[in-house]
């Protein structure tokens, strides 16, 4: 079984689309995140959720909306997508302490 | 915010030698880990340790937190062992700071 699963694996679309990433996790955990992973390989925390409460809203444009419909699920909406917004997001969820990712999407946009 | 350095960036190694990794960080932390990313992308979990010592297999991990720093130790690598080893912690904002990754190559 799968602790954190993201869907889709690869996502290729045009600029100006409006897509989404849907994450789940099966841990039991209270937290989730979503995590950006640039060209460059550096990984930064942009969401975190708390029993479906936002705590964690770092620098992010506001064409990136988390949602969480409730404590296993976090999903990412992005609106009007950018060139630079080609990145692998991770999905990750914690109790507090370790932190599991799952295998990442691969977002293209072209 | 914390800072959070490691190295070496780029290591090159043949099958069978050994290497440490070193992971520097500028405030005390709550939670660290050491993770693996595989050609493929995945982040694996290596090990969960805000203090002292762990080993699993031929890995092994020592965080000296009062001294702000961890190492993980790599023996008899494998080239399965490639990839990008990252530290990550968290200060108490509850959510991981990365540092920027060790890059290993292991050749046969």
């Amino acid at each position: 079984d799968t602790a954190v699963s993201q869907t889709p694996k690869y996502l290729v679309t045009q600029m100006g689309n409006d897509k989404s990433i849907k994450c789940e996790q099966n841990l039991g955990h209270d937290t989730m995140y979503w995590y950006k992973q640039d060209s460059k390989k550096f990984l930064k925390i942009m969401f975190s959720y708390n029993n479906k409460e936002l705590i964690i809203n770092e620098t992010v444009p506001n064409r990136f909306s988390p949602k969480s419909p409730d404590k296993a699920h976090l999903n990412l909406h992005i609106n009007s997508l950018e060139l630079g917004d080609s990145a692998v997001y991770f999905c990750a969820s914690s109790q507090g302490q370790e932190a599991f990712f799952g295998q990442g999407t691969r977002l293209t946009v072209v | 915010g914390i800072q959070v350095e490691q190295s070496p960036p780029d290591l090159i190694l043949q099958e069978g030698a050994n290497s440490t990794l070193r992971c520097n960080f500028s405030d005390s932390v709550n939670n660290l880990q050491w993770f693996h990313q595989n050609p493929w992308g995945q982040l694996i979990n290596l090990f969960y340790i805000p203090s002292g010592t762990k080993q699993n297999g031929r890995l092994s991990a020592t965080t000296v937190a009062t001294e702000r720093y961890s190492l993980l130790y790599i023996s008899s690598s494998q080239t399965t062992d490639s990839g990008v080893y990252f530290c990550a912690m968290d200060t108490g904002r509850r959510a991981l700071t990365f540092g920027s990754g060790t890059r290993l190559q292991v050749q046969p």
